[in-house]
């Protein structure tokens, strides 16, 4: 099974620009989730995507938003950049068992943005 | 709100030697604990939970939660052992994990 694939890898913008990132899951995950690493706050929870249903939401501003599609790929957006906002965002995908999933996230290898 | 405190940023042990990273969290409830493990150039990827309780590469963690700990341990440390370790809670039924901010394990050859 190929794994959970993000595009782009890297990526350049200035402050007030926007930015959509895409993660595609493992073909049969259903949950798809993203992250937000940095130095220093580490791993953050942004949003979980069920099904084309956002279920979960982490403690980031509304410029943060995403989406997914009935083929279960995802799209995170980020608008107005802030130099804040520079950082390596994670896709991870889960699989649901007994209508819940199990706890285990793939991760992608993350797209790098970077804010000037 | 939940909390995951790694205590150590950096841990050096020399190989053969025991190895111990440290996990705390805070959580009124009841969690689900995780590892997670990122080689050199590597992805993150899942090392074990508390509810399967097993042993994954020689590491054990056991959930105390009288002292609210969820420590990685391995008797014997190996040179493939080194890499970035966070601890992970997340709740029943919900997918979110908060992550620990990460132990870089080192073993020295």
């Amino acid at each position: 099974k190929a794994g959970v694939t993000q595009t782009p890898r890297y990526l350049i913008k200035t402050r007030g620009q926007q930015v959509t990132l895409s993660c595609s899951p493992i073909s049969g995950h259903r949950s798809v989730s993203w992250y937000q690493q940095t130095p220093g706050q580490g791993l953050q929870f942004l949003f979980e995507y069920f099904s084309e249903t956002q279920r979960n939401k982490g403690n980031f501003p509304g410029r943060f938003s995403g989406r997914q599609f009935s083929n279960s790929r995802s799209e995170m957006n980020v608008s107005t950049l802030e130099l804040g906002d520079s950082a390596l965002y994670l896709c991870a995908s889960s699989f649901q068992e007994g209508g819940r999933n199990t706890g285990e996230l793939f991760f992608g290898e993350g797209s790098r943005l970077t804010v000037l | 709100a939940q909390r995951v405190t790694q205590p150590e940023k950096l841990l050096s042990v020399f190989k053969g030697a025991p190895v111990e990273l440290k996990c705390n969290y805070s959580y009124s409830g009841s969690p689900e604990l995780f590892w997670y493990v990122q080689y050199s150039r590597q992805r993150l990827q899942l090392l074990l939970r508390h509810i399967s309780r097993e042993s994954i590469k020689g590491f054990t963690a056991d959930l105390n939660k009288g002292e609210t700990s969820f420590h990685l341990k391995k008797p014997f440390a190996q040179e493939e052992d080194s890499a970035m370790y966070y601890c992970a809670l997340g709740l029943w039924g919900n997918e979110k994990l908060t992550f620990g901010t990460g132990t870089r394990l080192t073993i020295i050859p």
